[in-house]
């Protein structure tokens, strides 16, 4: 089946550091990825679509600037938090749409990053 | 705008017993898909179930099954034979059919197994 990998799993890091995450399907190609954060005990929020060769589409109040998506390939999004402070420490996750018969109307879950800011 | 609600924060069955999650929604359109997924304490997002409204049978999936009410906008989740790999969070999902595969989600019941 449809499998998207998703890296690091979890990430320390200072404050005022940047740190990217990466989303790859891995046997298809998603044109469109979406990511996600999760606060604990609660559902996911989407944050913004990320369309290949083109801009993501940010949800409203989520700040564009501090989360940089980049979608340059149909097997690769990244999320890079940039100048991360600890209010962005989250779990954090990708999806990506499965195109075809097979996958119609199916998204797919990467394994989400646990990001901790210091 | 679409609103999905799981009115149950948690719930619990006995191992091999059959519980069922409950999950509304509200939405204006008539064509759409509903989803369960499951996301068990390594945080991986599974699908469970899904249903497309504008069929009339509940889709079943082994020991998952669904009870779609299109008129009472209800879509609840039957397990049968609960095993202890089935503890998890669910979280009940809607998709618009003209959406860019975006979902709205519910808040999640925690679902224990007692053995």
């Amino acid at each position: 089946g449809a499998v998207v990998s998703q890296h690091p799993s979890w990430v320390i890091c200072k404050s005022g550091t940047s740190v990217k995450i990466e989303c790859r399907s891995l046997d298809f190609q998603a044109t469109t990825m979406f990511w996600y954060r999760q606060f604990p005990k609660q559902s996911l929020m989407l944050m913004a679509t990320s369309n290949e060769g083109s801009k993501a589409t940010y949800e409203q109040g989520v700040e564009k600037d501090k989360f940089l998506i980049n979608h340059a390939s149909l097997t690769l999004s990244t999320l890079t938090v940039t100048s991360a402070h600890p209010e962005d420490s989250s779990f954090y996750i990708c999806s990506a749409r499965v195109g075809g018969r097979a996958g119609a109307n199916v998204l797919t879950f990467g394994a989400g990053s646990r990001l901790t800011v210091l | 705008a679409q609103t999905v609600t799981q009115s149950q924060p948690e719930m619990s069955v006995q191992e091999a017993e059959t519980v069922t999650l409950s999950c509304t929604y509200d939405t204006s359109e008539s064509d759409y898909y509903l989803f369960w997924y499951k996301q068990p304490p390594s945080r991986q997002m599974i699908l469970v179930i899904r249903q497309e409204a504008y069929k009339q049978q509940n889709a079943t999936e082994n020991r998952f099954s669904v009870n779609f009410q299109k008129a009472a906008k209800s879509f609840s989740l039957k397990i049968s034979d609960s095993q202890l790999g089935d503890a998890a969070m669910y979280f009940c999902a809607y998709r618009s059919s003209d959406s860019n595969y975006q979902l709205i989600w519910g808040a999640g019941t925690k679902l224990i197994i007692k053995p």
